[in-house]
C-alpha cells in the first residue's frame, strides 16, 4: 500500500543544520517532494527529486534519496527562524492521476 | 492569475447544510486536484480533473461529496448534508499537466457545527 512516514517534531538552534527524514513505501514513485506549510498559509513547494537521482541541492536545501531503503531527507543549512514551519514529504504515484501521497508532517521549531 | 485561489477562505456551517467550495487554478493549468487535510495530518487526495473530465474520484469519502469543473477552469467541490466529521482544510492544487508539479491554493477551512 501507499504510506509515507515522518517524525513529528524537530527543534534546532538558529544557524544549525536541520535534517528532516521521511520514509515511503511505494517503489514505483516517480517524484518525491518537500512542501512547507506556514501558519495560515498554503502549501509551498520547496523542492523535489526525481526517483533516479540520489541527491539534489538548491541553495540552502539538500535532498537525499536512498531508493533501496525508500528513505528521503531534507537538509536545511544555516537554519533561520523563518524556516519554522511544518514540512511535508510527498510521493507521486505513477499512473494517470499523479496524485500525491503526503506524510503527516514534521514541525520544525527554530530557537533563536 | 498569479496563483491558485480558493474561496471562501473560511466557512462555518451547521450540520445538515450543503456547502460549495471554489477553486480557481493557475491560468493555463489543465490538471486540478482536490485534497482534504485534517488537523495534524497531511493532505489526502480526493479527486482529479484533466480539463473538464473528472478522471479520478477514488478519494471522495462517500456520495455526499461531489466535484465539477464544467469549463475546464474553475472547479467546485460540493458537500451535501454536512457532518461534523467533514470539518477540515480543503486544498486545491493545479498543474500544467498530469505529470507536472502541483501548486496549492491557500485552502478553505470548513467547520461544521
Amino acid at each position: 500500500g501507499e504510506d509515507v512516514e515522518q517524525s513529528l517534531f524537530l527543534s534546532v538552534r538558529e544557524g544549525d543544520s536541520s535534517v528532516i527524514n521521511c520514509t515511503y513505501t511505494d517503489s514505483s514513485s516517480t517524484y518525491l517532494y518537500w512542501y512547507k506549510q506556514e501558519p495560515g498559509a498554503g502549501l509551498q513547494l520547496l523542492t523535489y527529486i526525481f526517483s533516479n537521482m540520489d541527491m539534489k541541492q538548491d541553495q540552502r536545501l539538500t535532498v537525499l534519496l536512498n531508493k533501496k531503503d525508500k528513505h528521503l531527507s531534507l537538509r536545511i543549512a544555516d537554519t533561520q527562524t523563518g524556516d519554522s514551519a511544518i514540512y511535508f514529504c510527498a510521493e507521486s504515484i505513477t499512473g494517470a492521476t499523479n496524485k500525491l501521497i503526503f506524510g503527516t508532517g514534521t514541525l520544525l521549531a527554530v530557537q533563536p | 492569475g498569479a496563483g491558485v485561489s480558493q474561496s471562501p477562505r473560511y466557512k462555518v456551517t451547521k450540520r445538515g447544510q450543503d456547502v460549495a467550495l471554489r477553486c480557481d487554478p493557475i491560468s493555463g493549468h489543465v490538471s486540478l486536484y482536490w485534497y482534504r487535510q485534517a488537523l495534524g495530518q497531511g493532505p489526502e487526495f480526493l479527486t482529479y480533473f484533466n480539463y473538464e473530465a473528472q478522471q479520478d474520484k477514488s478519494g471522495l469519502p462517500n456520495d455526499r461529496f461531489s466535484a465539477e469543473r464544467p469549463e475546464g477552469s474553475i472547479s467546485t467541490l460540493t458537500i451535501q448534508r454536512t457532518e461534523q466529521r467533514d470539518s477540515a482544510m480543503y486544498r486545491c492544487a493545479s498543474s500544467l499537466g498530469g505529470d507536472s508539479l502541483q501548486f496549492f491554493g491557500p485552502g478553505t477551512r470548513l467547520t461544521v457545527l
